[in-house]
């Protein structure tokens, strides 16, 4: 079955810090990857997300993601983290069609000044 | 980019009650919906698939008859719960996907989501 993880539960970071988080997927057949971010009280927004080709993906407000077949993996990155970004971050994967997405189980994100 | 909406955003209903929760595609159609459950501090969780002129597929554990879902048209999907319990509030959330190319193709979207309290 198809499964997404993230590794890390709470990650906290000074302004201007890069940003790396975690995010491995298991699927056995085409693999559809998102980024979905969360902000304090909001719905989930897109951020990014990967169907084929160039594996590096750039999403908005500075975001990317790299996808490594051989790793499993699609982590997101951002060189400089604003306050602005404290959120929860979600990883998802599914595969085409009409099939849903499966969530990992989110990180959460605080930037402090 | 495409929107999915959800009415209402808050609901607070009378343990015993049922509740229902509309979730629409406001620009374009969608042949399948999704609905999530999130509790707080957690992600979301499957709940069901809806899909339109035909019965939804509901994931394990999940109650058909407690939770009733009906996709009357290519833009609306709704979620009853019925005979709402206390254990039942959280935050639903719907989604649809947008088929084909371009800059929304073959992406999932996500309504704002409707918090549901059951006192």
């Amino acid at each position: 079955a198809q499964s997404v993880s993230q590794h890390n539960h709470h990650v906290i970071l000074s302004e201007a810090a890069s940003l790396e988080l975690g995010c491995n997927y298991s699927y056995g057949g085409t693999v559809n990857l998102f980024w979905y971010v969360q902000y304090p009280g909001q719905h989930l927004q897109l951020l990014l997300k990967y169907f084929s080709g160039d594996p590096l993906v750039k999403g908005i407000k500075g975001f990317e993601a790299e996808f490594i077949k051989s790793k499993f993996s699609f982590n997101l990155r951002k060189p400089s983290v604003q306050w602005s970004d404290t959120a929860e971050y979600f990883c998802a994967g599914g595969g085409s069609g009409n099939t849903p997405l499966v969530f990992g189980k989110g990180t959460r994100l605080s930037v402090i000044a | 980019g495409a929107v999915v909406s959800q009415h209402p955003s808050w609901v607070i209903c009378k343990s015993g009650t049922s509740v229902k929760i509309e979730c629409r595609s406001l620009d374009f159609q969608a042949t399948t919906m999704f609905w999530y459950r999130q509790f707080p501090k957690q992600s979301l969780m499957l709940m069901a698939t809806s899909n339109e002129g035909s019965k939804a597929t509901y994931e394990q554990g999940v109650e058909k008859d407690k939770f009733l879902i009906n996709h009357a048209s290519l833009t609306l999907s709704t979620l009853t719960v019925t005979s709402a319990h206390p254990e039942d509030s959280s935050f639903y959330i719907c989604s649809a996907r947008v088929t084909g190319t371009g800059r929304s193709g073959n992406t999932i979207y996500f309504g704002e989501g409707s918090w549901l309290t059951v006192v």
